[in-house]
């Protein structure tokens, strides 16, 4: 059963970069058929599609953090990560990874997903 | 990007009733060429994740009960529930994986009345 977990700092000072790491259970990540997300909620306010990495590197990011955002797997370690820069109080949410289901045209859905993790950005 | 708006922010329904989560897009979500309506519905228990419960706006994930059911048009979107019970208080989300940015809306809270 695919089962996914983040792990990272829970408090970040303003300014740094933020940085989480998936860990994938139950599957490869470099299996060819998925693709591995991030989607954030900040509290009392909607979910956000952060990200979506593929096993060859290639990634997709959403427009509005896409110059503060960087995403890498570690096939070895069969995880893939999430690095925000120059974070602000306004990146202060529960982050969530998760599987990106998608067909040859389009990404789809997110399933599973993590438990997901709080980050407070915050000196 | 696709602006995703839900009704209504909470709502409280008796046990064995009906509720009805409304779910309304800025732009369609029908891809006229085969069809398809790009519209998922999530439930977040309290302390849980999100987990999908139906795909291509109608399509119950595999385990959903069948009182859970998701219908539409290219804008306009309804999750239902037929006959409500206890374990599905939660706070329910619709997501458009049309066009990207994929966005989500504001949820709506379910609760016992």
């Amino acid at each position: 059963q695919l089962q996914l977990q983040e792990s990272g700092p829970g408090l970040v000072k303003p300014s740094e970069t933020l940085s989480l790491t998936c860990i994938v259970s139950g599957a490869s990540i470099s299996n060819t058929n998925y693709y591995w997300g991030w989607i954030r909620q900040p509290p009392g306010k909607e979910l956000e599609w952060i990200g979506t990495i593929y096993y060859s590197g290639s990634t997709h990011y959403n427009p509005s953090l896409k110059s503060r955002l960087t995403m890498s797997l570690d096939t070895s370690q069969n995880q893939f990560s999430l690095q925000l820069s120059s974070v602000t109080a306004a990146d202060t949410a529960v982050y969530y990874c998760a599987r990106h289901i998608s067909d040859p045209e389009y990404f789809n859905w997110f399933d599973p997903w993590g438990q997901g993790t709080l980050v407070t950005v915050s000196s | 990007d696709i602006v995703m708006t839900q009704s209504p922010d909470s709502l409280a329904v008796s046990l064995g009733e009906r509720a009805t989560i409304n779910c309304k897009s800025s732009q369609s979500i029908l891809y006229s060429s085969n069809n398809k309506k790009y519209l998922a519905w999530y439930q977040q228990k309290p302390g849980q994740p999100p987990q999908l419960l139906i795909s291509w706006a109608s399509t119950r994930k595999s385990g959903v009960p069948d009182r859970f059911s998701g219908s539409g048009s290219g804008t306009d979107f309804t999750l239902t529930i037929s006959s409500l019970q206890a374990e599905d208080v939660a706070v329910y989300y619709c997501q458009q994986f049309y066009f990207s940015p994929y966005t989500f809306g504001q949820g709506t809270k379910l609760e016992i009345k």
